[in-house]
């Protein structure tokens, strides 16, 4: 079946940082979709990219679908970018259908 | 305001019994799912409707059953619950089911099946 693999699993960040999250899938994608979720579980969309690279603020998404790869920088990270980040991947079929990785959990300190 | 409502927040059940679960979408979408989220796991999708239409059902056992009295909203309800459906049920939507449709999620209902 489809699986969406994240790396690195866990991240610590000294304020003011960048970083790089990883996401990784098993089958073709027509995109994927990022997403911020935080410590009491509610879940932000970040971006959705089905290829190339997508900006908002100080985030930026690169798809390479062919490739089967993706990737998250955020830049000059905020105690308040602590969380989970999720990256899913839309299908090659109809119906929308989300696959999600497990994450990379953020934790960026003072 | 929130533009996806999931009610309630926290829901505690006992083995064995029904529940369900309400979710409503002021985006104006036409597209709404349901996802599930049990510990250690990542988001499993359960099922999408269209216009009020079941477009995709990943989820093996019929005791979810999802209910869409109105475009938008999807309700889900669950029978003869068990302790292995404890979870976290959030619902999304996005403009339809085509491929490259956005989906936005609500806050989700955490259930707890004892």
């Amino acid at each position: 079946g489809q699986q969406v693999q994240q790396s690195p699993a866990s991240l610590v960040l000294q304020e003011g940082e960048n970083a790089e999250l990883q996401c990784n899938f098993s089958s073709t994608a027509t995109r994927l979709q990022w997403f911020y979720q935080r410590p009491g579980g509610s879940l932000v969309s970040l971006l959705s990219n089905p290829s190339g690279t997508k900006h908002t603020g100080r985030l930026t998404s690169t798809t390479v679908t062919k490739e089967r790869r993706g990737s998250l920088h955020i830049s000059s990270s905020q105690i308040t970018d602590s969380g989970t980040y999720l990256c899913a991947m839309g299908p090659n079929s109809a119906g929308n259908k989300l696959t999600f990785g497990i994450g990379t959990r953020v934790l960026v300190r003072p | 305001d929130p533009k996806i409502i999931q009610k309630p927040k926290y829901l505690v059940a006992v083995t064995g019994s029904e529940k369900i679960l309400i979710c409503e979408q002021y985006l104006g979408h036409n597209a709404m799912y349901w996802y599930r989220q049990s510990a250690k796991k990542p988001l499993e999708f359960m099922f999408s409707y269209s216009y009020q239409k079941l477009m995709d059902n990943q989820t093996a056992s019929s005791r979810f059953q999802p209910q869409s009295s109105k475009k938008n909203h999807l309700d889900l309800q669950i029978t003869a619950l068990k302790p292995d459906d404890s979870a976290t049920y959030f619902c999304a939507s996005s403009l339809g089911t085509f491929n490259y449709a956005e989906q936005f999620f609500g806050p989700g209902t955490r259930l707890t099946v004892l």
